[in-house]
C-alpha cells in the first residue's frame, strides 16, 4: 500500500531556474513530512521538514509547501544548482510515528 | 559523517548463501530501522527496532531476520539469498521512537551472483 507517492520518477532543470518536486499522500492522519536528499553511494540526509499545522517552510533555497486539503507536498529549490543533482524522498509521519517514504524523484541540474 | 556507521560497505555473495550487515546507531538513538532499495526503487520499510525489541514489521521476507543488540546495534540477518536481493540496505537510527525523522548510514550494497 504506498501511502506517499512521488509520480514523477526524474525531473530535469537548467542551472538558476526553479526545481519543483511533487509528493502525494493518502493518510489524512499524517502530520509531519520530511524530505531527504540523496546522492550515489550514500544514505538519504534530511534536508527540510514540514508539520501538518503549516503551509509553508522555508530554508535558504529550499521551500517545502503543504496543501493538506489536496494532500499534496512539494518541494521548491530556488535557484537551483549542479550540485542539487540528486534523487529526493518525501516521508510522512503517521499517527504511530511511523514514516513512510515515497519512490524518489532524481534531479538533474544542467550547467 | 551522518553517526549511523554500516559495515560492509559492499558485499558479494553467491545464491543461496548466508551474510549479515551491521549497523551501529547514531550515539543516543535508540531506534533503529531497515531499509531496502532495489534498482530505480524507493525505499522499502523492513523492520524496526527500539531499545532491543522488535516494534515494527514491513516487508520483510522470512528469509531475513533482524535484531538490535544490548549496546544498540543492529544486524540484518539474510539468508537463501536469491538474484532479486540484490540491492542497497541501508539502516537509520532516531531518538524518540523516530518522532523528527530519521538519520541514514551510507547503506551496504549487496550483490547476489
Amino acid at each position: 500500500d504506498q501511502q506517499v507517492k512521488q509520480n514523477s520518477p526524474s525531473l530535469s532543470v537548467q542551472e538558476g531556474r526553479i526545481s519543483i518536486l511533487n509528493c502525494d499522500y493518502t493518510n489524512s492522519m499524517f502530520d509531519y513530512f520530511l524530505w531527504y536528499k540523496k546522492y550515489p553511494a550514500e544514505g538519504p540526509t534530511f534536508l527540510i521538514s514540514i508539520s501538518s499545522i503549516k503551509d509553508k517552510n522555508e530554508d535558504g533555497r529550499f521551500t517545502v509547501f503543504l496543501n493538506k486539503s489536496a494532500k499534496h507536498l512539494s518541494l521548491h529549490i530556488v535557484p537551483s544548482q549542479p550540485g542539487d543533482s540528486a534523487v529526493y524522498f518525501c516521508a510522512a509521519r503517521n499517527n504511530f510515528n511511523k514514516f513512510y517514504f515515497g519512490s524518489g524523484t532524481k534531479l538533474n541540474v544542467k550547467p | 559523517d551522518s553517526g549511523v556507521t554500516q559495515t560492509p560497505k559492499h558485499l558479494i555473495t553467491a545464491t543461496g548463501q548466508r551474510v549479515t550487515l551491521r549497523c551501529s546507531p547514531r550515539s543516543g538513538d535508540l531506534s533503529v530501522y531497515w531499509y531496502q532499495q532495489s534498482l530505480d526503487q524507493g525505499l522499502q520499510f523492513l523492520i524496526q527496532y527500539y531499545n532491543g525489541e522488535e516494534r515494527a514489521k514491513g516487508n520483510i521476507l522470512e528469509r531475513f531476520s533482524a535484531q538490535q543488540f544490548p549496546d544498540l546495534h543492529s544486524e540484518l540477518n539474510l539468508s537463501s539469498l536469491e538474484l532479486g536481493d540484490s540491492a542497497l540496505y541501508f539502516c537509520a537510527s532516531s531518538n524518540r521512537q523516530g518522532s523528527y525523522g530519521y538519520t541514514f548510514g551510507s547503506g551496504t550494497r549487496l550483490t547476489v551472483v
